[in-house]
């Protein structure tokens, strides 16, 4: 079970879009529709962005939006500010009641 | 309101035993799932494993099998993370969440950080 790979760091300015990508394989993100995304500041603990590859739970903004395609998920982020500027987690269930976490990506916003 | 409540830092020597408690409130304890991450300094998060608090029923990462035992009390709707024989590397920040057992970790503990240091 190794980590869905996810690119160490993207960036971008207010105002622009970011997007993250998660690779994993056919035993995880190509089978399931059970993808979802945390933000994590430093020294806080992580928080749900999205589940379920693309949707998003009662309180996040509607710039944060996920897909999927084969065996890459993606998460966007539109319309970028300041807060956005975090570590991003994939994670896809791998079956057997299993999970699997992407690298992490740093968010910098310019 | 949910909330996921964990115990307290821990500074332990090598070889010592520990346990780890997160108590949710807010919801059924028994009609979901905990799913406890482990985050080593500087470093990503990783799946520990998961239990369902009906019936207990516990599934672990094959990368922890055997490193940590997860548990459950349902007396008290509380849930543990526990090490045997803890090594320096068990060092680390350990987050428990609420999950519905397919990949979803909808509400967060504060975090355990566990030091293993000689």
């Amino acid at each position: 079970q190794s980590a869905l790979s996810q690119p160490r760091s993207v960036s971008g300015s207010p105002g622009q879009s970011v997007t993250i990508s998660c690779t994993g394989t056919s035993s995880d993100v190509g089978t399931y529709k059970t993808v979802s995304w945390y933000q994590q500041h430093p020294g806080k603990a992580p928080k749900l962005m999205i589940f379920d590859v693309s949707k998003r739970p009662s309180g996040v903004p509607d710039r944060f939006s996920g897909s999927k395609s084969g065996n890459t998920a993606s998460l966007t982020i539109s319309g970028l500010q300041g807060e956005d500027e975090a570590d991003y987690y994939c994670c896809a269930y791998a079956g057997r009641y299993t999970f699997v976490f992407g690298t992490g990506t740093q968010v910098a916003v310019l | 309101e949910v909330q996921l409540v964990q115990s307290g830092a821990e500074v332990k020597r090598p070889g010592e035993s520990l346990k780890i408690s997160c108590k949710p409130s807010g919801y059924t304890f028994t009609s979901y799932w905990i799913g406890w991450v482990r985050q080593m300094p500087g470093k990503g998060l990783e799946w520990v494993g998961i239990i369902y608090c009906g019936d207990s029923d516990t599934r672990y990462s094959p990368s922890f099998q055997g490193q940590v035992t997860i548990s459950a009390d349902k007396s008290i709707s509380t849930a543990y993370l526990q090490w045997s024989s803890l090594k320096a590397s068990d060092t680390a920040i350990y987050y428990c969440a609420r999950s519905d057992g397919v990949a979803i970790l909808d509400y967060w503990g504060q975090g355990t950080l566990v030091t293993v240091s000689s």
